[in-house]
């Protein structure tokens, strides 16, 4: 089945840098975007960015121009996500999501786990 | 940016009633591009509706959605125990943004 599977828990300090994975499953990787949203605790949705997954063009929040970078690995079907700089503010769960078509807009339909990232000193 | 807000922020409902959520946007939203996702604790959400009213694979139809420009809403007929949850409209035409949620819990 589709899935979207990331990486573990990450505790970082502040001024670190994390970056989490999301390796897809199921379906061609390279037909879909893949994009990044963070869900502080008891907080909304933010959106971060997103790849395509077949060019690796990128497209970010303005939020988090500079400080965050999105890459792909095609050959393991596996997406990035590296946030530096990091602040407390930035303890989150973060999700993958892929889209639901193919197009250029559209809704998520297929989210990964989540990754929890602490920011702590 | 398109900003959504959304209403009540806390509706609190007794099983077998129907629920009625409104999402509000700062400037017009082309109905295609207008989302309804549900979460529950400690996990992702999952799509309901999408292009305002079309229910995503394997919701049931007590999910139903309408609106159009700048006012949108989410009725779900009769909550069942598993529809207490959180839920977040989503528009995907000029990036993306969410609103901040309206929470059902049990009354």
């Amino acid at each position: 089945q589709v899935q979207l599977v990331q990486s573990g828990a990450e505790v970082k300090k502040p001024g670190a840098s994390v970056k989490v994975s999301c390796k897809a499953s199921g379906y061609t990787f390279t037909g879909y975007y893949i994009h990044w949203v963070r869900q502080a605790p008891g907080q909304g949705l933010e959106w971060m960015g997103l790849i395509n997954a077949y060019s690796g063009g990128t497209n970010y929040a303005q939020t988090f121009q500079g400080r965050v970078t999105v890459t792909r690995d095609t050959s393991v079907s596996t997406a990035y996500m590296e946030l530096s700089s990091l602040r407390s503010d930035d303890t989150a769960v973060y999700y993958c999501a892929r889209p639901r078509t193919t197009v250029t807009h559209d809704v998520f339909d297929i989210w990964g786990q989540g990754t929890m990232v602490t920011v702590s000193s | 940016e398109i900003v959504l807000t959304q209403s009540p922020g806390t509706l609190s409902l007794s099983p077998g009633e129907r629920a009625t959520l409104s999402c509000r946007a700062s400037q017009s939203v082309t109905s295609i591009y207008l989302a309804w996702y549900q979460q529950k604790p400690g996990r992702a959400p999952r799509l309901l509706i999408y292009s305002t009213s079309s229910r995503a694979t394997g919701i049931p139809d007590r999910f139903s959605g309408s609106g159009s420009g700048t006012d949108f809403t989410l009725t779900i007929s009769r909550l069942e125990p598993e529809d207490f949850a959180v839920y977040y409209c989503h528009q995907y035409g000029r990036s993306h943004t969410f609103g901040p949620g309206t929470k059902v819990d049990i009354k």
